[in-house]
Formats: structure tokens, sequence, C-alpha cells
């Protein structure tokens, strides 16, 4: 067990739909990374907060968004949905993204979404 | 932006035999190179990983080394056990305050009994 949850486990949606994945961080950890499994684009890394601020964007859509809340713990939320969104969405926590800081990115169990 | 290059993508190996996975990155910048085990239905678990100022890391029967001339790094399993199977993956980081993952495609091992 890494130390981040993430709920829920399945998530089954309609195309056009909006959904919102959350992530608690592990205890301690102030940066928390979102990424995405899909067959075949793989692990690809779609954004990262830092106690509450976008610290960086990766191969984001328009239409998903995130926030990381004053608790630490941080949302994604996925809108306008299609059917290339099914995939397997995961978060990551660390401790401090500074430099000569840790490195090492915890993730949790993930959420399976499925776009019909 | 950087760019991971993972190989093979599928290994199988008999138990008790050794098992090598290798790692290409594009962006000499990169200093953090961790590998991930992933199991079915689970999340990656960091197992190992190695810093650019150090060139061979050893925990137990895993090791990593990098070559950061080259820009390639790997991973090595010795004495495999069937719970050694899952999906690998390599990645690369650059340092500062983003410090996002960019992944290979992953290894899919199987230890044969």
């Amino acid at each position: 067990d890494s130390g981040v949850t993430q709920t829920p486990k399945h998530l089954i949606t309609a195309t056009g739909q909006r959904v919102t994945l959350r992530c608690s961080p592990r205890s301690g950890d102030l940066s928390v990374y979102w990424y995405q499994q899909s067959l075949d684009q793989g692990l690809q890394f779609l954004i990262q907060y830092y106690n509450g601020e976008e610290r960086a964007k990766g191969n984001i859509l328009e239409r998903f968004s995130a926030q990381q809340f004053p608790d630490l713990h941080s949302e994604l939320n996925l809108s306008s949905l299609e059917l290339g969104d099914s995939a397997l969405y995961f978060c990551a926590s660390s401790v401090v993204p500074l430099a000569g800081g840790s490195n090492e990115q915890f993730f949790g169990p993930g959420t399976r979404l499925t776009v019909l | 932006g950087e760019n991971v290059e993972q190989h093979p993508s599928t290994l199988s190996v008999q138990e008790g035999d050794s098992a090598v996975i290798k790692c290409t990155y594009s962006d000499s910048a990169s200093n953090y190179f961790p590998w991930y085990k992933q199991e079915l239905g689970k999340g990656p678990q960091l197992i190992i990983d190695i810093r650019s100022n150090v060139g061979e890391k050893k925990d137990q029967r895993i090791a990593v080394t990098l070559n950061k001339t080259a820009k390639h790094f790997s991973l090595h399993i010795t004495e495999t056990q069937p719970e050694d199977s899952a999906v690998y993956f390599c990645a690369a980081s650059l340092s500062g305050s983003a410090r996002q993952l960019t992944f290979g495609s992953g290894t899919q091992l199987t230890v044969l009994p």
C-alpha cells in the first residue's frame, strides 16, 4: 500500500458526460501528479500541483482540469467525455519537488474510467 | 521534450534465470531514473531508482545501471521468481521544481516455473 488513495475505483459513464476523480496524497506529501494510462499511449503525465498551485502541465486536454485543495487532496475533472478518454487514471504524490529534494513518486491504485 | 524508449516489450525467462530490461532517454538534462513494477489491476510500484551521479545501484535481487554518456539505463533482476511476473516501466525525470516522469512503454515479464 503506497499511502495514496483514489476514488472511485471504477467509473462507467456515457459520452458527453462529466466526471470527477479524487486523490488523497500520502501524509506529508505536498505534490500531486495525475497520469493517464491507456493501451495505445502508455503512461502519460497530465498535470502536477504543488501545495495548491499548478506546477507543470503535460498532454492534458482542454476538456480536462484539476485542482488541489488546502487539505492537499486533488480532483481531476473530465468533461465532454469521449470514447477515447476510457483509460486508467493514476494519481501520484511526492514530498517536495524542489531542486535537490526527493523525486520519488508513489502511485495510487488508479481509477478505471469507461466511457460508453 | 523527453523521450524514453524501452526494450523488449515482452520477456519470458525460466525461474532462477536473470532478466534484463533496457531503456534509453533523449534529454541529457534528465537526472533521475526510477523503475516501476505494475501488477494486474494495481498502480505502479516504485522498486528501485538511480540518480545521475551514480552508475549502479543494487537492492537484493534487483540492480539498475546507468550510462550517462550513452543515455541508457538498465534493470537487472537475478534469480527470478514467479512473483516477479508483471509489467515493468522505466522512467526519466528532469531536475527542478517540475518533476513529472516520462515513462517507457513497458515490458511484460513472465517468469516460467
